[in-house]
């Protein structure tokens, strides 16, 4: 099955400062790689997603990256605020039908801390 | 958001009984998901859904039942809970493998 792994557990910045969080997956058949951001006590909520055919997302401050040969991915969030804080998931499936199901792998997470 | 619905939102319960978990969803989604949050693991998948009746294991199922009689409904049954069960609970629903998936508000089930 999937494996994902994600890095790093904990990341501290400065407002304004950029952060970036990296994940890596296994099977080369996923296709979609979603980003999650998790507040205290909160239900993950999907902050933005990039599928196999597209190299790189941008939605305002944050942007997704895919580097399909290496198998990994990233989350980059620019001027960053304190309202960014929070557990960062990224996660892997494979949506092409099958026997899949589109089953959601998820990394262990990033607690991302920003500082006033 | 995305008309999900988890009880009980809380539940303490003691090792060796039954616990019965409801996700309730009004999207008349296919697709419908159980996993467990625990600190340093994530979200795992314990069981999911790809219609009525229709259910199949995940990553960490040994201890887990599910059923979904009917579109609006998947039940997660801890058989006999365990300390090592005591996890926060999300069910998760998506109506085409191609479309975003969103998640309920949790269940936070201690085993005592």
């Amino acid at each position: 099955g999937e494996n994902v792994e994600q890095h790093p557990s904990t990341l501290s910045v400065q407002e304004g400062d950029s952060a970036v969080i990296k994940c890596t997956y296994s099977d080369s058949a996923s296709n979609y790689f979603p980003w999650y951001k998790q507040e205290l006590g909160k239900r993950p909520q999907l902050i933005i997603d990039i599928r196999s055919n597209v190299g790189e997302k941008k939605d305002q401050r944050i942007a997704v990256t895919l580097n399909k040969t290496a198998k990994h991915f990233s989350l980059h969030i620019t001027e960053t605020q304190p309202e960014d804080s929070a557990v960062y998931f990224c996660a892997a499936s494979n949506n092409a039908g099958g026997t899949s199901y589109g089953k959601l792998t998820f990394g262990q997470g990033t607690i991302l801390t920003v500082h006033p | 958001d995305a008309g999900i619905t988890q009880s009980p939102r809380h539940k303490v319960t003691e090792t060796g009984t039954p616990v019965t978990l409801r996700c309730h969803q009004t999207e008349n989604h296919r697709y419908m998901y159980w996993y467990r949050q625990d600190p340093g693991h994530g979200l795992r998948l314990i069981h999911y859904s790809y219609g009525v009746k229709d259910t199949d294991k995940g990553e960490v199922s040994d201890g887990y039942s599910v059923s979904r009689s009917k579109t609006e409904d998947f039940l997660l049954t801890l058989e006999s809970a365990t300390s090592s069960q005591t996890s926060v609970y999300f069910c998760a629903i998506r109506r085409q493998l191609n479309e975003k998936l969103f998640f309920g508000s949790g269940t936070q089930l201690s085993v005592l």
